[in-house]
This record gives C-alpha cells, sequence and structure tokens, in this order.
C-alpha cells in the first residue's frame, strides 16, 4: 500500500494558523473515521497529538485541531507557537492493509 | 504509567534475522482493549507500520513485509516480539514498539524505539 501523501513542508509565523493535508484513497482515508496526527521533534519519539480525525489526548493544547472531507485528512495548527516547529505525519487505518502513514510534513514556525 | 521498551542487537548482517522484543511496565498486556504494534522508521524518513498482535496470538502484518515477518507475545512476560527475516539494508531503522487502542486508530504510549543497522 502507497504511503499518505502529505506536502513536505508548511510554515507560518508565531500567532497564525498552518493548516497541513493527508491524501489517502477510499481504502484508507475516505473508508474509515480512523485518522490519526503525530508530531515529532528531531530525535525524539512521535507524540500522538490527534486520534478519529478530530479526537485530542488529554494533554495536547486545544489548538491541535482535526477534520476530514472526502478522502483528505487535514490538520490545523491554531496560534502557532515555537514549540510547534517539529514533523507531523498523519496515519489511517486501511482495513485489511491495516495501517497506513503519511509522506510526513515538516513545519517551521518563522 | 503505562511504558514500552523495546531491546535486541543494534547490528544485524545482511539475509539474516531481525529479532527485537518490546517489554510493557505498568499495565497489563492480556486486556482485550488494545494490540500492540510495531512502527520503524529509516533514518531521514517517515513512519512505517509494521504489523501487530492481540494478547491472543492474533496477528495482523502490513501485506509488504508478511513474508518475512513473524510477531509473537508473552503475557506471561508481558513482552511481545519482532522477527523480521532475510534482512537488506532496507531495513536499517528505528523500530519503535506501540499500544494500539482497539476500535480506534491511535498509536499511544510509544517505546523511546531502537536503531538496527542491517550491515556486514
Amino acid at each position: 500500500q502507497s504511503a499518505l501523501t502529505q506536502p513536505p513542508s508548511a510554515s507560518g509565523s508565531p500567532g497564525q494558523s498552518v493548516t497541513i493535508s493527508c491524501t489517502g484513497t477510499s481504502s484508507d482515508v475516505g473508508g474509515y473515521d480512523f485518522v490519526s496526527w503525530y508530531q515529532q521533534h528531531p530525535g525524539k519519539v512521535p507524540r500522538l497529538m490527534i486520534y478519529d480525525v478530530s479526537k485530542r489526548p488529554s494533554g495536547v493544547p486545544d489548538r491541535f485541531s482535526g477534520s476530514k472531507s472526502g478522502n483528505t485528512a487535514s490538520l490545523t495548527v491554531f496560534g502557532l507557537q515555537p514549540e510547534d516547529e517539529a514533523d507531523y505525519y498523519c496515519s489511517s487505518y486501511a482495513g485489511n492493509n491495516g495501517f497506513v502513514f503519511g509522506t510526513g510534513t515538516r513545519v517551521t514556525v518563522l | 504509567q503505562l511504558q514500552l521498551q523495546e531491546s535486541g542487537p543494534g547490528l544485524v548482517k545482511p539475509s539474516e534475522t531481525l529479532s527485537l522484543i518490546c517489554t510493557v511496565s505498568g499495565g497489563s498486556i492480556s486486556s482485550s482493549n488494545y494490540l500492540w504494534d510495531w512502527i520503524r522508521q529509516p533514518p531521514g524518513k517517515g513512519l512505517e507500520w509494521i504489523g501487530g498482535i492481540f494478547y491472543n496470538g492474533d496477528t495482523y502484518y502490513n501485506s509488504s513485509l508478511k513474508n518475512r515477518l513473524a510477531i509473537s507475545v508473552d503475557t506471561s512476560k508481558t513482552q511481545f516480539s519482532l522477527r523480521l527475516s532475510s534482512v537488506t539494508d532496507a531495513d536499517t531503522a528505528v523500530y519503535y514498539c506501540a499500544r494500539h487502542v482497539r476500535f480506534s486508530d491511535r498509536f499511544d504510549p510509544w517505546g523511546q524505539g531502537t536503531l538496527v543497522t542491517v550491515s556486514s
């Protein structure tokens, strides 16, 4: 199965918003409401930020928001903070194929 | 607080078998609410889901790896294991174990990860 497609990079100034897309197919993103997002700082373990498309685990700031339309899921970070600079990966359930991750997006806070 | 820790050789020769163990502490591995998964990340690249196992031994694998892959569980030791045979340098990666919440898509928490290098 192919990786989900994410833009390689995204950026914004502190306080601004940035949205990252995650495009799959009807066999993964479009077929199930099971999309999650992970934040990874360099050399660190991925951290769950969003699950089941739009749910936030406890401890994740409400600046992080997830959504989905058709075969594309999105992560929006409102009010960018310097600590939000990291790589972000989406993940989707893919039925009999298990799970598939996105290609990753490097978010830069200008 | 649930914690996961990977262990195993950091260097494996090409064509040999990569073996890793994930030890779960601070919680039960036998809950019907969770599965136990492996995920890897080649240096400088993205994440790849490898496969997972339920406490009763039911497994599900990435189709691209399944011919070389075996995941097992030892509930008495609260451990689950990964074996990947016939490795090549393309299998060089940081290998993570993670808990997967059943009927959801979330992997949480993750282990710290262990780098496995395939080289002669």
